[in-house]
């Protein structure tokens, strides 16, 4: 079955550090989405990207997604402890609107 | 405030014990879902409904039942709930194509 491999499962970055969060399918992907988890809470949106080549950023944080629409990253500039939480990658593999997500990449900022 | 509103947030039951957890929105969106993440296994879509009357299982329905009456509503039931049913589970809702907001999560634990 369809699965979202994130990398790196877990970071640790001093403040004002720069980061970057992978997500990988092994298949093309119709919509792929990024959310943030503050731990044991509810998922937030952050951005979705459907088009190969697509880059949307909102202030410090930039997600990309290939042109294959395989692979998709998240870049933290300047991260600040306001950062941390668990970053998920979801998509939609099949068109179908039965999503998968990722695994997770908790990231945790040092002030 | 558009949201989405999950009960109970938090649940002990026993093993069999037939429990139901609600979910509403308040957004008018046709597409719900219902996810839960344990870790190590990430979110996994548990049913989905596209709109009123209209539910279809996602990767792990076994165990769960869903009904979808109103379009604001949609509740997930264990008819009888057993130990690894333990977990964290979130509604969510979204226009269909777009980005789900969720719930803020009901925790489960099945003795």
């Amino acid at each position: 079955s369809q699965e979202l491999e994130q990398s790196p499962q877990s970071l640790i970055v001093q403040e004002g550090k720069n980061l970057t969060i992978n997500c990988t399918s092994s298949k093309t992907l119709y919509g792929l989405y990024w959310y943030k988890q503050k731990y044991g809470e509810g998922l937030i949106f952050l951005m979705m990207l459907q088009k190969g080549g697509e880059e949307k950023s909102h202030e410090k944080i930039t997600a990309k997604l290939d042109e294959k629409k395989q692979q998709s990253s998240l870049h933290i500039t300047a991260s600040q402890p306001s950062h941390a939480g668990i970053y998920l990658c979801g998509a939609d593999p099949s068109g179908t609107y039965k999503y998968i997500f990722g695994t997770g990449t908790r990231l945790k900022v040092l002030a | 405030e558009a949201q989405v509103t999950q009960n109970p947030r938090y649940l002990i039951t026993v093993t069999g014990k037939k429990l139901t957890v609600t979910c509403s929105q308040n957004m008018n969106h046709e597409y719900m879902s219902w996810y839960r993440q344990d870790p190590g296994l990430g979110l996994r879509q548990i049913y989905y409904s596209m709109n009123v009357e209209v539910t279809d299982k996602g990767d792990v329905p076994e165990g769960y039942k869903v009904s979808r009456k109103e379009k604001r509503n949609f509740p997930l039931i264990l008819e009888s709930p057993s130990p690894n049913q333990t977990s964290l589970y979130f509604c969510a809702s979204s226009q269909i194509g777009n980005e789900q907001f969720f719930g803020p999560g009901t925790r489960l634990t099945v003795l």
